[in-house]
């Protein structure tokens, strides 16, 4: 069955450390997307891809970088990690003609 | 004012009982809804979907769609147990590239 996976499931860093969120899906779709979800904001969106070498930013972008060298992965990589980045990941995909799928989530936390 | 409001609850109800979820939106541009179910410590899943105003039914849940109003519902009848989750609102202008969500609602249904 096609999936969408994501690792590692839980990352405690430091603050200033570069951090890459892996998201891997199986359902051969062109778009995906990487949002935060906090309390009190439901999903936001940090940036999205629409395709092999296109990314572009979403509603909270700053510190946070992408790129989609295939169709398969979209990883997320922090720059320099901020303790206000400590918040759930999620990534998902879609194909464009109906909804999007999610992964099970990355709990990361910037001490 | 955020884009989609959405009463983050906690809301309890016992079990077998009517559940409404609402949110309310400012861009009337949205054309496509969606109600995504999360389950603690999981990422979102699809519930429903819905294109422009109207109701739709699938098992216990109704969708209601009210574009003049800015007002989407969800209804879950005889509710259950498995019920419990965090309801989350979702709107797109074009298509679902570009989902606004809800803070999401958290729903205890007690045995």
């Amino acid at each position: 069955d096609a999936e969408i996976t994501q690792s590692p499931r839980h990352k405690i860093t430091e603050t200033g450390r570069q951090v890459t969120l892996a998201c891997h899906q199986t359902w051969n779709h062109n778009n995906m997307f990487w949002y935060r979800q906090d309390l009190g904001h439901g999903l936001r969106l940090i940036h999205y891809s629409y395709g092999v070498q296109d990314t572009n930013k979403g509603e909270v972008s700053d510190g946070y970088s992408v790129s989609r060298s295939n169709t398969e992965d979209l990883p997320l990589t922090l720059e320099s990690a901020a303790s206000s980045q400590t918040s759930v990941y999620f990534c998902a995909s879609s194909s464009g003609a109906d909804t999007q799928y999610f992964g099970p989530g990355t709990r990361l936390t910037v001490l | 004012q955020k884009e989609v409001e959405q009463d983050p609850g906690p809301l309890s109800v016992p079990e077998g009982a009517i559940v409404s979820l609402n949110c309310t939106y400012s861009n009337s541009a949205f054309q496509y809804f969606m109600w995504y179910r999360q389950y603690s410590r999981k990422g979102p899943e699809l519930l429903m979907y819905t294109y422009s105003s109207g109701n739709k039914e699938d098992g216990r849940f109704t969708a209601q769609v009210d574009k003049s109003s800015k007002y989407i519902s969800l209804f879950i009848r005889d509710s259950q147990p498995s019920d419990s989750a965090t309801y989350l609102c979702a709107m797109s202008r074009y298509n679902n590239n570009d989902m606004r969500f809800g803070a999401g609602t958290r729903l205890t249904v007690k045995p």
